[in-house]
């Protein structure tokens, strides 16, 4: 089955305790991003990846860092959490970038909470 | 920059009935993609129904339709004989053509009730 594969799917922990957060995708797709979502502000992008060892910044990169070894592995990183970090994280990739017939596939997210 | 907006927070509809999610967005590009997505309570995103611009024939998926008004920057989404299963947070979304579609940018999402 077709997939992004996100884990874990819940995460509690504490202010500046490394984590990192797994993505895994198994549909040979070049892009995959990550997205925050937050109430009332919708999703934002923090990462994203056009190909193996290709990586740029979305709209909110402060306090994370990916890294694209593979093409079906981007995982997000936070190296020093903090509460404003906590939300709903969602992994995506899809064949090309955004575009119609390239559109993203999501994991199931992982609910992040930091105290 | 590009933005999306969604002005209806919450909405309601009775089972079987026919409800309208609004979405405008602001764009200086030609063609680019617009999108809605679902998110029911299981938090997962389903995509819904997808637009090109450059086509100007309203998409249809099933229930799901869209009013695409290019020069009106708006692209709603009608859903028609509302079942519960469609209880969720919608959200629009938007991504240029230019550049290599880099990122969707989303709306702040519509929670949409479907009252039995």
């Amino acid at each position: 089955e077709a997939q992004v594969t996100q884990n874990p799917r819940y995460l509690i922990t504490v202010t500046g305790k490394k984590l990192t957060v797994t993505c895994s995708q198994n549909m040979n797709h070049e892009y995959m991003s990550w997205y925050r979502q937050d109430p009332g502000l919708g999703l934002r992008q923090i990462y994203y990846s056009m190909n193996v060892e290709v990586t740029d910044k979305g709209d909110v990169p402060e306090g994370y860092k990916v890294s694209r070894k593979e093409k079906r592995n981007f995982p997000l990183i936070l190296e020093s959490p903090s509460p404003n970090q906590t939300s709903l994280y969602f992994c995506a990739s899809s064949l090309e970038g955004v575009r119609y017939n390239s559109p993203l596939h999501f994991g199931n997210g992982t609910r992040l909470t930091v105290t | 920059a590009q933005t999306v907006t969604q002005s209806q927070p919450e909405m309601s509809v009775q089972e079987a009935e026919t409800v309208t999610l609004s979405c405008t967005y602001d764009t200086s590009e030609s063609n680019y993609y617009l999108f809605w997505y679902k998110q029911p309570p299981s938090r997962q995103m389903i995509l819904v129904i997808r637009q090109e611009a450059y086509k100007q024939q309203n998409a249809t998926e099933n229930r799901f339709s869209v009013n695409f008004q290019k020069a009106a920057k708006s692209f709603s989404l009608k859903i028609s004989d509302s079942q519960l299963g469609d209880t969720a947070m919608y959200f629009c979304a938007f991504s240029g053509s230019q550049g290599g579609s880099e990122k969707l940018v989303f709306g702040k999402g519509t929670k949409l009730t479907v009252n039995p």
